[in-house]
């Protein structure tokens, strides 16, 4: 059974809309999480590492302030698009991780900005 | 640093054949992983196998293998008797420190 629940899978909204996604590692507590953006046909990009309780740590290139992430607990990321555009459209995955064990992916998030 | 190399962006294989999915790596780390994930064209991440730097044997689950190469630097997938459902894209991964960097991936179709 999925291990990583990610909700929701799939949000149209208009442009300047805040979108949250939501990523729960359901039967571990996962110390740390990774959000991905994959454009279609191509490889999965690693956006953020976020790890519960501390600010996330973003890859070179990532907007802070586009990308909110909040870890709040060992169970629950969030990512929050702020004023979405239609260039943030994207397939967002997130992954949870603990030690001694691969990455668990959610099922993505498919983001369409009008 | 670590980098991930897939060569080939697209196969296609017949039902019931064996399939190798070629992956190369560079890193400067010591101790690294390396994986393979399947994605189908639903977009979830399946993890398939894992292979220690560290392992002197080359891991195997069900109908997938690896063979390692830790002197050439590759990681290739190796999958058995191929069935439709294994049409999807095939990522190669490698990891150190909890961080995945992934190859740009490999498109597996399977004929009838």
């Amino acid at each position: 059974g999925a291990v990583v629940s990610q909700h929701p899978s799939w949000v149209i909204c208009k442009s300047g809309t805040s979108v949250k996604i939501e990523c729960r590692s359901l039967d571990f507590q996962a110390t740390t999480m990774f959000w991905y953006r994959q454009f279609p046909k191509q490889s999965l990009m690693l956006m953020a590492t976020s790890n519960e309780g501390s600010k996330a740590t973003y890859e070179q290139g990532v907007e802070k302030d586009k990308f909110l992430i909040n870890h709040a607990s060992l169970t629950l990321s969030t990512l929050t698009v702020t004023s979405a555009h239609p260039e943030d459209s994207s397939f967002y995955i997130c992954s949870a991780s603990r030690r001694d064990q691969p990455q668990h992916f959610g099922d993505g998030t498919r983001l369409s900005i009008l | 640093a670590q980098k991930i190399t897939q060569t080939q962006p697209g196969m296609f294989v017949q039902e019931k054949e064996a399939v190798t999915l070629d992956c190369t790596y560079d890193t400067s780390d010591p101790s690294y992983g390396l994986f393979w994930y399947k994605q189908p064209s639903s977009g979830e991440m399946i993890f398939l196998i894992y292979q220690g730097s560290y392992d002197q044997q080359n891991a195997t689950e069900g109908r997938y293998s690896l063979n390692f190469q830790k002197a050439r630097k590759s990681a290739n997938l190796v999958i058995s008797a191929s069935q439709l459902g294994d049409s999807a894209m095939y990522f190669c991964a490698i990891g150190g420190d909890y961080k995945l960097s992934f190859g740009a991936g490999t498109t597996v179709t399977v004929r009838a």
